[in-house]
């Protein structure tokens, strides 16, 4: 089956400082890339969807300037949390789909990003 | 706006049982797709069963099957001769197919305790 590697799976790192967030598609190329967030015990929430070559789309109350999302091959998305804070700590998921086809979409391992 | 559901926070049961965890859904669209999501210990996502709005016929995939009822927006989990290693949080997630993309929207997540 297609993989999606996510890189790092976890990063602790200083209030303030910038961290980037991987997401690769290994075996296909993804037209589209979702990256969702997840708290202890609760859903995945959306926060913003990818396509190759433009620009992300945010769900409501996502901060675009906070969580810079980059698209910039047909096998890589990168989340970047910019000036991050202890309220940005949480575990961040990515997936993958070929197409706009509903077959299944591939998730990443996730990365749980502790912010100090 | 579409919203997914999950009444049951926790669930439990016996080894070698069946248990039925529940979804609902609320949609104005006709088209879309209904999908069963394990996100074990790992957290890594792991599809487990979907279900094209359209069919009438319930999905089956070996000792998981599902119980559709449109009118009802209803699609509920049905885990045979429950194993160990179904232990997980299990969500429920919603795909609108005449969409721009196809993202997906969780439900709050059910955890299930598997008793040997």
């Amino acid at each position: 089956g297609a993989v999606v590697s996510q890189h790092p799976s976890r990063v602790i790192c200083k209030s303030g400082t910038s961290v980037k967030i991987e997401c690769r598609s290994l075996d296909f190329q993804a037209t589209t890339m979702f990256w969702y967030r997840q708290f202890p015990k609760q859903s995945l929430m959306l926060m913003a969807t990818s396509n190759e070559g433009s620009k992300a789309t945010y769900e409501q109350g996502v901060e675009k300037d906070k969580f810079l999302i980059n698209h910039a091959s047909l096998t890589l998305s990168t989340l970047t949390v910019t000036s991050a804070h202890p309220e940005d700590s949480s575990f961040y998921i990515c997936s993958a789909s070929r197409d706009r086809g509903h077959e299944k979409l591939f998730f990443g391992s996730g990365t749980q990003l502790s912010v100090l | 706006a579409q919203t997914v559901t999950q009444s049951q926070p926790e669930m439990s049961v016996q080894e070698a049982e069946t248990v039925t965890l529940s979804c609902t859904y609320d949609t104005s669209e006709s088209d879309y797709y209904l999908f069963w999501y394990k996100q074990p210990p790992s957290r890594q996502m792991i599809l487990v069963i979907r279900q094209e709005a359209y069919k009438q016929q319930n999905a089956t995939e070996n000792r998981f099957s599902v119980n559709f009822q449109k009118a009802a927006k209803s699609f509920s989990l049905k885990i045979s001769d429950s194993q160990l290693g179904d232990a997980a949080m299990y969500f429920c997630a919603y795909s609108f197919q005449g969409g721009a993309t196809n993202k997906l929207i969780f439900g709050t997540g059910t955890l299930l305790a598997v008793q040997p």
